[in-house]
């Protein structure tokens, strides 16, 4: 079975903090991919990254940047200088590295709720 | 491009009523998914389809819950003898082939059961 744990349920900073999203998984499967995604308050989701489990480097995005270690089983999510734009609910999901194209289903975490203060 | 639709956006019944949901995936996309959304929960797996057939079903979560995808397009979701419980954002998304499941979800159908 596939978990994901979320323990940040919310949280809140001032603008131009930096702020870091934790996620920690569990999966048997030897190959698996990994993705974040945000929810702003209209509620659509919005893919952010995708990372399959043999690559462990670290990617940057602009302000984001993200933390995958294998040995923790983490894949933190870090917002750098943040932007009241960023407040959103974000979510960390999971699925198996599937034989159908790699599509399969995703495991979602429960979310963090971020808002930034003006 | 047009991303996924979902009508209607908005559904409340009554319970005991039967109800329909509808997804209109990106043109092309041959994967499509149902997730279900409660209250400060994240979405939670119903059912994936690859073309019309419905390749993993195991998240719907009783005999209530049937779903099609006659022309391998448009997808609907059908829920028999709602229940209050039943209450949720439905999800669906839908991704291609070779892109290594990056899903692109619709805006949902928010359910309301009374």
């Amino acid at each position: 079975a596939q978990k994901v744990t979320q323990a940040q349920t919310e949280i809140s900073v001032v603008e131009k903090e930096d702020v870091t999203l934790d996620c920690v998984y569990e999966t048997r499967d030897t190959t698996y991919y990994l993705f974040w995604y945000k929810q702003p308050p209209s509620g659509e989701l919005v893919f952010l990254i995708r990372r399959n489990s043999f690559d462990e480097q670290n990617e940057i995005s602009g302000r984001y940047s993200w933390n995958f270690q294998k040995s923790t089983s983490s894949f933190n999510f870090t917002i750098t200088a943040s932007q009241v734009v960023d407040s959103a609910v974000y979510f960390c999901a999971l699925s198996r590295d599937g034989a159908n194209f790699g599509n399969e289903k995703l495991t979602f975490g429960t979310g963090t709720r971020l808002t930034i203060i003006p | 491009g047009a991303g996924v639709s979902q009508t209607p956006s908005n559904k409340v019944t009554e319970k005991g009523k039967y109800v329909e949901l509808r997804c209109d995936p990106i043109s092309g996309h041959t994967a499509l998914y149902w997730y279900r959304q409660s209250l400060g929960q994240g979405p939670e797996f119903l059912i994936y389809f690859q073309g019309t057939g419905a390749a993993d079903d195991s998240g719907l979560p009783n005999d209530r819950f049937f779903a099609v995808r006659p022309e391998g397009s448009v997808s609907t979701l059908k829920i028999q003898r709602t229940e209050r419980g039943d209450s949720a954002v439905y999800l669906c998304a839908s991704s291609l082939e070779h892109l290594y499941n990056e899903q692109f979800f619709g805006p949902g159908t928010r359910l309301t059961v009374l």
